[in-house]
């Protein structure tokens, strides 16, 4: 049973558009997360994060929302670029336990 | 510049091999997890340990171990290979601790096939 969900296998968006990546979760206990991005023939690696005790994070072009309420967060990406083109995964973990749970991963394609 | 590297890029196996997938880390993190990643599963936890010699199941451990001998080195173990177990293994590593620069680095991944 997939803790941290991720329901849109891919999304395409026009080169300069605004990319809008889903994540929900059910176990309220996690505290924090984060979102991975991944090339093929290469491991994820770290984009941004959030801590519960927030609700937005902002970096550069990436922006993370947090509702805890709806235990929905979200990745905004602004303006979309083609090297944004990527599998993006949702990843939370809960308090001192050290292990992420991921979701399945959407696939983003940004067209020139 | 962080390193995490597994020792193999690609492998295939013959059903009912022991397989050794081995893991290096030059970070000094204390946890190490092993994920397998699947078309329409995303990354799922096999095991994870936070300290030399220990180690914690995750959400499919069957038919895997793992060995944390050194805090560098995390290797998973596939007692007897099987063709459901042909994946993208990815380790990783972390510092211990609440939240803030606590994300895990990846390696490259281990692309294994049971034939």
């Amino acid at each position: 049973d997939q803790q941290v969900k991720q329901n849109s296998p891919s999304l395409s968006v026009q080169e300069g558009r605004i990319s809008i990546l889903n994540c929900d979760y059910t176990n309220s206990m996690f505290d924090y997360f984060l979102w991975y991005k991944k090339y093929p023939a290469e491991g994820p690696t770290f984009l941004i994060s959030i801590s519960s005790i927030k609700d937005k994070n902002e970096d550069g072009r990436f922006t993370v929302f947090l509702n805890k309420s709806a235990k929905h967060l979200s990745l905004h990406i602004v303006p979309s670029q083609p090297g944004d083109s990527a599998v993006y995964f949702c990843a939370a973990k809960r308090g001192n336990n050290n292990d992420m749970r991921f979701g399945a991963g959407t696939r983003l394609t940004v067209k020139p | 510049d962080v390193k995490v590297t597994q020792s193999s890029r690609y492998l295939v196996k013959r059903t009912g091999e022991k397989v050794f997938l081995e893991c290096v880390q030059d970070m000094d993190h204390e946890n190490m997890f092993w994920y397998r990643q699947d078309p329409g599963l995303g990354l799922r936890l096999i095991y994870f340990s936070y300290d030399v010699k220990m180690k914690e199941k995750g959400d499919i451990p069957e038919g895997y171990s793992v060995s944390r001998e050194k805090k560098e080195r995390f290797s998973l173990i596939l007692e007897s290979a099987s063709t459901n177990q042909t994946s993208m293994y990815l380790c990783a590593s972390s510092l211990w601790g609440r939240q803030r620069n606590t994300e895990a680095f990846f390696g490259q991944g281990t692309r294994l096939t049971v034939v």
